[in-house]
């Protein structure tokens, strides 16, 4: 089953809009969470590095006022898209690794964003 | 830097086809290797994985070997069924630990017809 909960997993929302995805390890704690984000028909691209009970650790050209991310518990990361424009309309996934295990990473199922 | 080169797409086969996708990589060190399949409307889903030079992941009829002298790690499976159509990903993390984050080819679209 599903080891990282990510909702919501579809949003439609009027520009201007403020838009939170949360992001859940099932059953584990995750220290670090990542956020990627993929456009259609091409690849996932890292956002942000968000560390438990730290600031998170943008990517070049990810503007963090607009991408808000809280790594508030070891089992819940969110992004908050600020204020969001047609622009931002993608898919959005989060990924968790399980702390102190040297494993893969577990994607959640992702959040299609679409700002009319 | 680190990278992924894999084969552009879209790969049209029929059912019980071979199948070949390429992934190259470029890293420093040893980096660890792998597959992720992204089913439509889905999030990604590990398919395999490799951690050391000519280690083989297995996983559903799918193999990739990690050929460090050749940099490469190509997906194969003998007999591709129309329930494999999606898009593959070929990645690495630079270290064995997964606590950095994956760097993602652009991935290739598979589709299998009946």
């Amino acid at each position: 089953g599903a080891v990282v909960s990510q909702h919501p997993s579809w949003v439609i929302c009027k520009s201007g809009t403020s838009v939170k995805i949360e992001c859940r390890s099932l059953d584990f704690q995750a220290t670090t969470m990542f956020w990627y984000r993929q456009f259609p028909k091409q690849s996932l691209m890292l956002m942000a590095t968000s560390n438990e009970g730290s600031k998170a650790t943008y990517e070049q050209g990810v503007e963090k006022d607009k991408f808000l991310i809280n790594h508030a518990s070891l089992t819940l990361s969110t992004l908050t898209v600020t204020s969001a424009h047609p622009e931002d309309s993608s898919f959005y996934i989060c990924s968790a690794h399980r702390r102190h295990r040297n494993q893969p990473q577990h994607f959640g199922d992702g959040t299609r964003l679409s700002i009319l | 830097g680190n990278s992924v080169t894999q084969m552009e797409g879209p790969v049209t086969l029929s059912e019980e086809a071979f199948l070949t996708i390429n992934c190259t990589y470029t890293a420093t060190g040893y980096p660890s290797l792998f597959w992720y399949v992204q089913y439509p409307g889905e999030g990604l889903q590990l398919l395999l994985k490799a951690t050391k030079a000519d280690d083989k992941g297995s996983n559903k009829g799918f193999e990739a070997t990690y050929r460090k002298e050749t940099t490469s790690f190509h997906l194969e499976k003998g007999s591709v069924q129309v329930s494999d159509s999606a898009v593959y990903f070929c990645a690495l993390t630079p270290l064995a630990s997964g606590n950095t984050p994956l760097v993602f080819g652009k991935g290739t679209r598979l589709s299998v017809i009946a």
